[in-house]
């Protein structure tokens, strides 16, 4: 069974500039999220999707952060402008229901410069 | 709201040796999950807890949840350098239900 793909694996950007992650989840899972994980933090949530609906953005910065899951299989999230502080891993994980049963990507590390 | 506290942040063991980590929640805790992670990238599932007393072990790892539910310790025996990496607790968030809460992690270090 193939795992949660990212890509790309690692990107570097200037601050103010555009960026934008793939992930596309295990097949057949319903529920598909976004973590962000600051060095030396734990993974925080930023938005949750059950098929191509939203059901928890609180914690996204929607100012500058966006995501979308067209279809209710691969999702984009991008962040245009970007900022120093988001220099992060952008995890993506998949499940078929909790979030206790999610598969988690490898990861996108993000460095603005 | 609830929060996961991890200790030590970071530790360096000689091969061979044992260590344990530790995850205390502020609130009761109703499923206690460990995670390893290889710096920078995704998480890989290690354990689940769920009942008072509860422990688990994989190979050398094992996972104890203390009676009350508000504390977990992840004991690794005759550690090699394979376990080196970035030890994570999380639990289901209380207020935000399908949200996992993660602890800061615990770095870990094994020299050969």
């Amino acid at each position: 069974e193939a795992g949660v793909a990212q890509s790309p694996r690692y990107k570097i950007i200037e601050k103010r500039q555009s960026v934008a992650f793939w992930c596309n989840p295990i097949s057949g899972h319903a529920t598909l999220y976004w973590y962000q994980q600051i060095l030396g933090q734990g993974p925080k949530l930023l938005i949750q999707f059950q098929n191509n609906g939203v059901v928890d953005d609180s914690q996204l910065p929607k100012d500058r952060f966006s995501a979308e899951r067209l279809k209710g299989v691969d999702s984009t999230l991008k962040i245009q402008p970007a900022k120093l502080e988001d220099s992060a891993v952008y995890l993506c994980a998949s499940s078929l229901g909790r979030i206790t049963e999610a598969f988690f990507g490898q990861g996108t590390r993000l460095t603005v410069v | 709201s609830q929060e996961l506290e991890q200790s030590p942040q970071s530790l360096i063991v000689q091969e061979g040796k044992n260590l344990t980590i530790n995850c205390t929640s502020s609130k009761t805790l109703y499923g206690l999950y460990w995670y390893k992670q290889k710096y920078g990238e995704g998480l890989i599932f290690l354990m689940m807890l769920q009942k008072g007393g509860e422990e688990k072990s994989h190979e050398k790892i094992t996972a104890k949840l203390d009676e009350k539910k508000q504390q977990s310790s992840l004991h690794i025996t005759a550690s090699q350098p394979s376990h080196a990496g970035i030890y994570l607790c999380g639990a289901e968030g209380l207020e935000r239900q399908g949200n996992l809460i993660f602890g800061k992690g615990t770095k870990l270090s094994v020299k050969p």
